[in-house]
C-alpha cells in the first residue's frame, strides 16, 4: 500500500508560467515532508521541505504548501524554467524507532519545461 | 569536499555470482541508507545505519546484506544475485534528526542477467 502517492507520472509546462506538483499521504505519523528533484544519471537533489507545524514554505522561486487536514502537499515553481525538466520526488519522514527517521517517496513525476 | 560517493558507477553480473557496492561519505553524517530505484517506481530503502556498527533493515532488506565498519562507509552486498536485482541503487546519508535531508550519491546501475 502506497504511502506517499504521486498520482501525475508527467506534467508539460510553457517556460515562464507556474509549475504545481501535487502529492497525497495516508500515514498520519508523516511529521516532515521533503521535496528532491532528480536529473538523469544522477542522484536525488534536496529541493526544500516543511515542517508538518506549517503550511507554507517558500525559497526562491520554489513554494511548497501543506494541507494536513487533506494530508495534501504541493510544490509550485514560478516562474518555471527549462533548467527545471527534471523528475521530482515527494518524501515523507517518520520516527522508525532506534533515534531513526525514515523517508518514504513517492513515484515521481517527471516536469517537462518547453521552452 | 566530495559528498557522498558510489563505487561502481554500472556493474554486469551473472546470476548467482556475488559483488559488493561501496558508499562513502566525507560530511561526518551519522545515518546512512541504501535504497533502491526501479522504473516507474520511486525510491525504497534496502537497509540502513544509524551509526558506526549498527544497521536495519528497510522496506525491501531480503537478498542484501550490509555492513558499517567505518562511520564514513556504508557497504551493500549481494551474496547471489539474481535477476529481480537489476535496479540502480542510491546511497544517501545525512545528520541525525527529524530533519532530515539526506544527501544521496551518484547511483550505481546494476544489471543481473
Amino acid at each position: 500500500d502506497q504511502q506517499v502517492k504521486q498520482n501525475s507520472p508527467s506534467l508539460s509546462v510553457q517556460e515562464g508560467r507556474i509549475s504545481i506538483l501535487n502529492c497525497d499521504y495516508t500515514n498520519s505519523m508523516f511529521d516532515y515532508f521533503l521535496w528532491y528533484k532528480k536529473y538523469p544519471a544522477e542522484g536525488p537533489t534536496f529541493l526544500i521541505s516543511i515542517s508538518s507545524i506549517k503550511d507554507k514554505n517558500e525559497d526562491g522561486r520554489f513554494t511548497v504548501f501543506l494541507n494536513k487536514s487533506a494530508k495534501h502537499l504541493s510544490l509550485h515553481i514560478v516562474p518555471s524554467q527549462p533548467g527545471d525538466s527534471a523528475v521530482y520526488f515527494c518524501a515523507a519522514s517518520a520516527y522508525s524507532g532506534a533515534g531513526s527517521y525514515q523517508l518514504t517517496f513517492g513515484k515521481g513525476t517527471k516536469l517537462s519545461v518547453i521552452p | 569536499n566530495a559528498g557522498v560517493t558510489q563505487t561502481p558507477k554500472f556493474r554486469v553480473l551473472k546470476t548467482g555470482q556475488s559483488m559488493t557496492l561501496l558508499c562513502a561519505q566525507d560530511m561526518n553524517h551519522e545515518y546512512m541508507y541504501w535504497y533502491r530505484q526501479d522504473p516507474g517506481m520511486g525510491l525504497r530503502l534496502i537497509h540502513y545505519s544509524v551509526g558506526e556498527g549498527t544497521t536495519a533493515k528497510g522496506e525491501v532488506p531480503d537478498g542484501y546484506n550490509v555492513s558499517r565498519l567505518k562511520k564514513q562507509n556504508f557497504l551493500l552486498g549481494l551474496e547471489s544475485a539474481a535477476p529481480s536485482q537489476t535496479s540502480v541503487y542510491f546511497c544517501a546519508s545525512t545528520r541525525s534528526g527529524i530533519y532530515n535531508e539526506q544527501f544521496f550519491g551518484p547511483g550505481t546501475r546494476l544489471t543481473v542477467l
